[in-house]
């Protein structure tokens, strides 16, 4: 199974901000990324976080680390029907590898 | 700056059947890492090739093999295949322990 949790599902209307989650398990962990799958599409890479930083923020997204948790997430705001996807949580381990979460399936209503 | 470039796009093999995948990097990157990514699975990671070195593999069977060429370019060959071999397979590339961008995948059906 994953190292790294996420909810499978998560739905939101237009306009309004989504926040996905993930939970990670190596603390020693250097790096933690949120990509974006569309169908039958390779990965997006969105946005990425150091280890060091609690929070980092691009646009409409918003990363936020919590390293005593071991908890990640990201705000997309004033979400938009074109960011429906599977978006993918990942860290970089010491080995250099990148482990991913299950993807959450974001949907977007108008 | 041209992205990663995965070849083919799409492959149809037969079981028993070897396939090569092939994986440009972007320019000046020197990591290429491959990931398959099947429904079942998720992504799992498949090897990662530095400066033409295997720098670290994950757990698959010895049929999955790759290598990395001098000019970053790098090939993933799956021998004996399975009808579990199916799966889109990714390729990334990483100038440092950073930011890892993805190819667009090669889809490999086994029949």
């Amino acid at each position: 199974g994953e190292d790294v949790e996420q909810s499978l599902f998560l739905s939101v209307r237009e306009g309004d901000s989504s926040v996905i989650n993930c939970t990670y398990t190596d603390s020693s962990s250097t790096y933690l990324y949120w990509y974006k799958q569309e169908p039958g599409a390779g990965l997006q890479l969105l946005t990425y976080i150091f280890s060091n930083m609690d929070m980092k923020q691009d646009q409409r997204l918003t990363v936020l680390l919590n390293k005593k948790d071991k908890h990640l997430s990201l705000r997309i705001a004033d979400t938009q029907t074109g960011d429906s996807a599977i978006y993918f949580c990942a860290e970089r381990g010491n080995n250099n590898d990148m482990r991913f979460g299950a993807g959450t399936r974001l949907t977007v209503k108008p | 700056k041209a992205g990663v470039t995965q070849t083919p796009r799409y492959l149809i093999k037969t079981r028993g059947q070897q396939v090569t995948l092939s994986c440009s990097p972007i320019s000046g990157h020197r990591s290429v890492s491959w990931y398959q990514q099947t429904p079942g699975q998720g992504l799992q990671f498949l090897f990662e090739y530095f400066s033409e070195t295997q720098r670290n593999k994950g757990n698959f069977p010895g049929r999955f093999s790759g290598r990395q060429f001098s000019n970053s370019r790098s090939e993933m060959n799956v021998s004996t295949l399975e009808l579990g071999d199916s799966a889109l397979y990714l390729c990334a590339s990483s100038r440092l322990n950073t930011e890892a961008f993805f190819g667009q995948g090669t889809r490999l059906t086994v029949v």
